[in-house]
């Protein structure tokens, strides 16, 4: 079985600066990885995901994410955060080739944007 | 293209009542999967299905049924409601088991 640990469930950050929301994962066997993120009384909707290939993945609204399999790693980061991506972010993790029992979930970092 | 539609938004039942909650998508996917996701928790995997007729558990199964009879609909059944099951249910879907999960927009369960 898989499992996800996001290590921060709260992440203050001003706005402008940048941000990194750290999330490891751990699997017998090869994994793809996604974050989500959930805007206030809305489903998730995914950044971006890793399944193969180059270990840089760049995702919308200017996130991107680097798999690190030596490290267990796949955290998020974004240079320069504004006031809208206030929201919750969540990492998960699937086996690779198709689980059928869908996607591992960390328990979320909720990131705080500071004017 | 509405994608996963789940209804009602919010509801409150009484302890021991049931109700279901209803999910459908308008994608053609063949898996689909109900998660409950508690405050601090992340998600928790009810659910699933991969195809019409066929069904399994998830991580929290317990107080909890499915039935998948089409394609499109995969509505989640409660059974006398307890406390515990004060949650925000999320339907998912998705076409294959390599892609990315696509969410609706959850439905709030108080049970008191």
């Amino acid at each position: 079985a898989q499992s996800v640990t996001q290590l921060d469930s709260q992440v203050p950050v001003f706005e402008e600066a940048p941000v990194e929301l750290r999330c490891n994962y751990s699997s017998s066997v090869s994994v793809y990885l996604f974050w989500y993120v959930q805007y206030p009384n809305q489903g998730l909707q995914l950044l971006l995901k890793y399944l193969s290939g180059s270990t840089l993945v760049k995702g919308i609204n200017g996130f991107e994410a680097e798999f690190n399999k030596s490290q267990t790693s796949f955290h998020l980061r974004k240079p320069s955060v504004h006031i809208s991506d206030t929201a919750e972010y969540f990492c998960a993790v699937s086996v690779s080739g198709g689980g059928a029992d869908g996607l591992t979930f960390g328990k979320g970092t909720h990131l705080i944007i500071q004017p | 293209n509405a994608g996963v539609t789940q209804t009602p938004k919010f509801r409150i039942l009484k302890i021991g009542q049931s109700m279901t909650l209803q999910c459908a998508q308008d994608m053609n996917h063949n898996y689909m999967y109900w998660y409950r996701q508690d405050p601090g928790m992340g998600l928790k995997l009810i659910y699933y299905s991969v195809g019409a007729g066929i069904t399994d558990k998830g991580e929290v199964p317990n107080g909890y049924n499915v039935s998948r009879s089409t394609t499109e609909d995969f509505p989640l059944r409660l059974e006398l409601a307890a406390p515990s099951q004060t949650s925000v249910y999320f339907c998912a879907s998705r076409p294959s088991g390599n892609s990315p999960l696509h969410f609706g927009n959850g439905t709030r369960l108080t049970v008191t």
